[in-house]
């Protein structure tokens, strides 16, 4: 079955610097989409992507969808407290792409972790 | 604004009782789902609900697990005979439909002891 990796599993960094982590699917996705999870929380959505080479921007976090479809990036410039939780990509494959009834299958998460 | 709700927030079981987590999608959403997290790790698709019936499944999904869709506003995830190891965080989550944003409850703590 489709499987959706995700680097790395934890990131220490100082308040103020950046910080990126990956998603790489085993299979071609139709599209991808980004959540954050406070601790304690739920996920909640942050972005979707969906066009190859797709580049989106919110405020300080930069989203990307790789040519091929299978991976993707989220980048945070000047990290600030407010950031800290666990970043999933969750990716939703090809074949069932306009069909909605396929559920997300997602990255076992980067966990940010902020010291002031 | 619009939510999941999801009830209880935490449950506590016996191992082999049944138990039913219980979700109120947002209304006007037609795709309906069930993931857990084990504490610590990542969130697992359970099962997509779409037109009174699964659409999809995973390999987690087995014979102890069900849904319902009883009234057109509930949506229930039943386990039929716990084991420890399904002591998790279960999300209940929707979308309105295509390929849009998945909007998830804030969960049920579901302890089997």
């Amino acid at each position: 079955g489709q499987q959706v990796m995700q680097i790395p599993q934890y990131q220490h960094v100082q308040e103020g610097e950046d910080f990126t982590t990956y998603c790489n699917s085993s299979t071609t996705l139709s599209n991808i989409q980004w959540y954050k999870q406070r601790p304690g929380g739920h996920p909640v959505f942050l972005i979707q992507l969906v066009k190859s080479g797709e580049v989106k921007k919110q405020k300080r976090l930069t989203f990307q969808f790789g040519e091929a479809k299978k991976n993707s990036s989220l980048h945070i410039t000047a990290t600030q407290t407010t950031d800290v939780g666990t970043y999933f990509c969750a990716g939703v494959p090809h074949m069932y792409s306009g069909g909605g009834a396929d559920g997300l299958t997602f990255g076992k998460g980067t966990h940010l972790i902020i010291q002031p | 604004e619009p939510e999941v709700t999801q009830t209880p927030s935490h449950q506590v079981t016996q191992m082999g009782q049944e138990v039913i987590l219980r979700c109120v999608p947002i209304s006007n959403h037609l795709y309906f789902y069930w993931y857990r997290q084990i504490l610590g790790q990542k969130v697992e698709f359970l099962v997509s609900f779409y037109n009174n019936e699964i659409s999809e499944k995973s390999e987690i999904f087995d014979d102890q697990f069900s849904v319902e869709r009883p009234d057109g506003s509930n949506f229930t995830l039943k386990i039929r005979s716990t084991k420890l190891e399904d002591s998790a965080m279960y999300f209940c989550a929707s979308r309105p439909g295509g390929e849009s944003e998945a909007f998830f409850g804030q969960g049920t703590r579901l302890t089997v002891v």
